[in-house]
């Protein structure tokens, strides 16, 4: 499979705990996106990286979140100290630049329950 | 503001109908416009990608159709399946293309 995938795809956690999110990309992409998505809403942008640059920030993302992808391929988002309100579903996706250019290709996501 | 807003919320149809879902956007400077299909608890899948100069693009029983004057697109489902169901939304990218908004969806049932 060449699509991209993200890991776990389930997470329940305990309110106050740390959690960490993969998303593998595919291969060839250089830029890769995060977003939030809850329930009965369209996603929204968190971040993104072109490269190991992380060029965008969203002001959703509170001192809490933090984002890596430290050789360029594969990214992770942290949250800690987790909320209620973080419940959602977290979604990768990854882009060519040049390439049918802000053509995206979306993972699984990620599906944050904080109990 | 840049906004994306998507009508109906929701629809129901019965398969083999056909259906029409409607995007306005107020986003500027326009770039490109995607349909995403998503099923319940997965990524969402590109559909189709229009650009500025491009007024209608199919994918099988999938027709959308940009209005770059008034900033409206419509995604039309011919002969609609069961697998249809789901939400769709509608995303618009500004600037070079690499701000993207996203509408909230529509949710579409398809019933027998």
């Amino acid at each position: 499979d060449t699509g991209v995938s993200q890991d776990p795809r389930h997470k329940i956690t305990k309110r106050g705990q740390n959690v960490t999110f993969r998303c593998d990309p595919i291969s060839e992409h250089n830029r890769l996106y995060w977003y939030r998505q809850t329930l009965g809403q369209g996603p929204e942008f968190l971040t993104y990286f072109q490269n190991e640059a992380q060029l965008e920030k969203s002001r959703l993302l509170s001192d809490r979140f933090s984002a890596e992808r430290p050789k360029g391929s594969f990214s992770t988002l942290e949250i800690q100290r987790t909320e209620q309100g973080d419940s959602a579903m977290y979604l990768c996706a990854s882009s060519l630049r040049g390439q049918l250019e802000g053509e995206q290709y979306f993972g699984p996501g990620t599906r944050l329950t904080v109990t | 503001k840049n906004q994306v807003e998507q009508s109906p919320q929701s629809l129901i149809i019965l398969e083999g109908k056909n259906c029409t879902l409607q995007c306005n956007y107020t986003v500027s400077p326009f770039s490109n416009l995607r349909w995403y299909k998503q099923d319940t608890g997965r990524g969402p899948v590109s559909l189709t990608i229009m650009t500025f100069s491009e007024n209608t693009k199919s994918n099988g029983r999938y027709t959308a159709t940009l209005d770059a004057d008034t900033k409206q697109s419509s995604l039309h489902i011919t002969a609609s399946q069961l697998s249809d169901s789901a939400s769709y939304i509608c995303v618009v990218s500004a600037g070079t293309g690499n701000q993207f908004y996203f509408g909230t969806g529509t949710s579409l049932t398809v019933i027998p």
